[in-house]
């Protein structure tokens, strides 16, 4: 089955600063690669996703990347706000029986104003 | 509308008791899942339901019984549980049959004593 690893668990960054969260997939047949955000107490929210056949996709200032050869995709922020604080998990999707998400282990986002 | 309502918000239930979770959703997404969340960790998948019908159990305890009883509503029937199934619990669906976006639920806070 899918593995995907994620990194780092944690992230503090000061206001203002960019952040990075990496992720890398085993299987060669995921093809759609969401990213969600948690607050506490909240439900998951798809913020950004991209698909195999694409290598970049921007939304303002979050961003998000695929390497296909070397199996990781990324999550980029910019210009970080307080309100960034939460958890982001990324996810492979792939075919068993049904499209099911392998979900990274999380990174907690803390951004100091 | 794109939202997926879940009663009720929190759930406190002794190891004898019986009760049940709803889910609800009107996107017309005819794929429905529910997941286990721990604290600070991914969602967990348990069940699929794809057109109405089981497709995935992902080895779960049948002290857990999902119900699908139309397009709209999925169920998630509790029996005999353990302290250890205090969780967050997440409904979400999607579009069946193409990778995409999962929406969640509010989930239910799950407490067993």
């Amino acid at each position: 089955g899918e593995n995907v690893e994620q990194h780092p668990s944690t992230l503090s960054v000061q206001e203002g600063d960019s952040a990075v969260i990496k992720c890398t997939y085993s299987d060669s047949a995921s093809n759609y690669f969401p990213w969600y955000k948690q607050e506490l107490g909240k439900r998951p929210q798809l913020i950004i996703d991209i698909r195999s056949n694409v290598g970049e996709k921007k939304d303002q200032r979050i961003a998000v990347t695929l390497n296909k050869t070397a199996k990781h995709f990324s999550l980029h922020i910019t210009e970080t706000q307080p309100e960034d604080s939460a958890v982001y998990f990324c996810a492979a999707t792939t075919w068993g029986g049904s499209y099911i998400p392998t979900f990274g282990r999380g990174t907690s986002l803390i951004v100091h104003p | 509308d794109t939202e997926v309502t879940q009663t009720p918000k929190h759930l406190v239930m002794g190891m004898t008791n019986k009760k049940s979770l709803k889910c609800e959703q009107h996107m017309g997404h005819r794929a429905m899942y529910w997941y286990k969340q721990k604290a600070k960790k991914p969602p967990e998948l348990m069940f699929v339901y794809s057109y109405e019908k089981l497709s995935i159990n992902e080895s779960v305890p049948s002290r857990f019984s999902p119900e699908c009883p139309n397009s709209s509503l999925l169920n998630l029937h509790l029996h005999a549980l353990q302290p250890e199934d205090s969780a967050l619990y997440l409904c979400a669906s999607s579009e069946p049959g193409t990778a995409g976006e999962q929406y969640f639920g509010p989930g239910t806070r799950l407490t067993v004593t």
